[in-house]
């Protein structure tokens, strides 16, 4: 099984700043990597898939880039409303299954 | 506008069941596949399956095979998961999530089911 990895597991910033979150897998993924972003008491909401495509609504601000092992997520300037958790998502070959990152929270 | 409405909260006892119902409107029922996601209390993201709503087909994630079981009913366009032999560590908001393929992302989610599971 493949195990998603990320760090850090805490980012504490303040708006405006930019924010750098890391997804390494244990073995090579391609590119078939996703994105969500999670406030407090919401479920999640899809924010980059195939690891460097913004879903539909999401503003410019979140960008993702990596291949193979490892991925980032960048939030170029943090507004209020970003500050929750992330997780990255993979997905096996065939049977398709997916496992999640353990989550990076971004604090104030 | 797409929406997955999940059935409310529930508690129960231990070694008891649960199902949990997830109804999909504002798109085609049986054209996405439906995932089932868990959370338990202050933790990650755990899948637990998916199922195709057009054929029925299903697969699970290897720790919860025997225990979980997803079905649908097309006519209400409505997707079910069914969780047997509770345990505590079973406790968790459940989420109902839409792909467009059995390899693609969760593009909507629902609102999310809290299960309890205490004697």
């Amino acid at each position: 099984e493949i195990v998603l990895t990320q760090s850090p597991a805490t980012l504490s910033l303040s708006p405006g700043e930019r924010a750098t979150l890391s997804c390494r897998a244990s073995q090579s993924v391609s590119t078939y990597l996703a994105w969500y972003q999670q406030r407090p008491g919401q479920a999640p909401r899809l924010l980059i898939y195939d690891a460097s495509n913004r879903a539909a609504g999401i503003p410019a601000r979140f960008s993702g880039s990596g291949s193979g092992t490892d991925f980032i997520l960048t939030i170029s300037s943090l507004e209020p409303e970003d500050f929750a958790v992330f997780y990255c998502q993979q997905r096996s070959n065939w049977p398709p299954r997916w496992t999640f990152g353990q989550g990076t929270k971004v604090e104030i | 506008q797409v929406q997955l409405v999940q059935s409310g909260a529930e508690v129960k006892k231990p070694g008891a069941s649960v199902k949990v119902s997830c109804k999909a409107s504002g798109y085609v029922f049986t054209g996405y596949y439906m995932h089932w996601v868990r959370q338990a209390p202050g933790q990650g993201l755990e899948w637990m399956g998916w199922i195709n709503p057009k054929s029925g087909a299903t697969n699970y994630a290897q720790k919860l095979q025997g225990r979980v079981t997803m079905t649908r009913d097309t006519s209400i366009s409505t997707a079910y998961m069914e969780l047997s032999g509770l345990r505590s560590d079973d406790t968790a908001v459940y989420y109902c999530a839409r792909s467009t393929t059995v390899t693609t992302h969760f593009d909507y989610w629902s609102q999310g089911t809290l299960v309890t599971v205490s004697s």
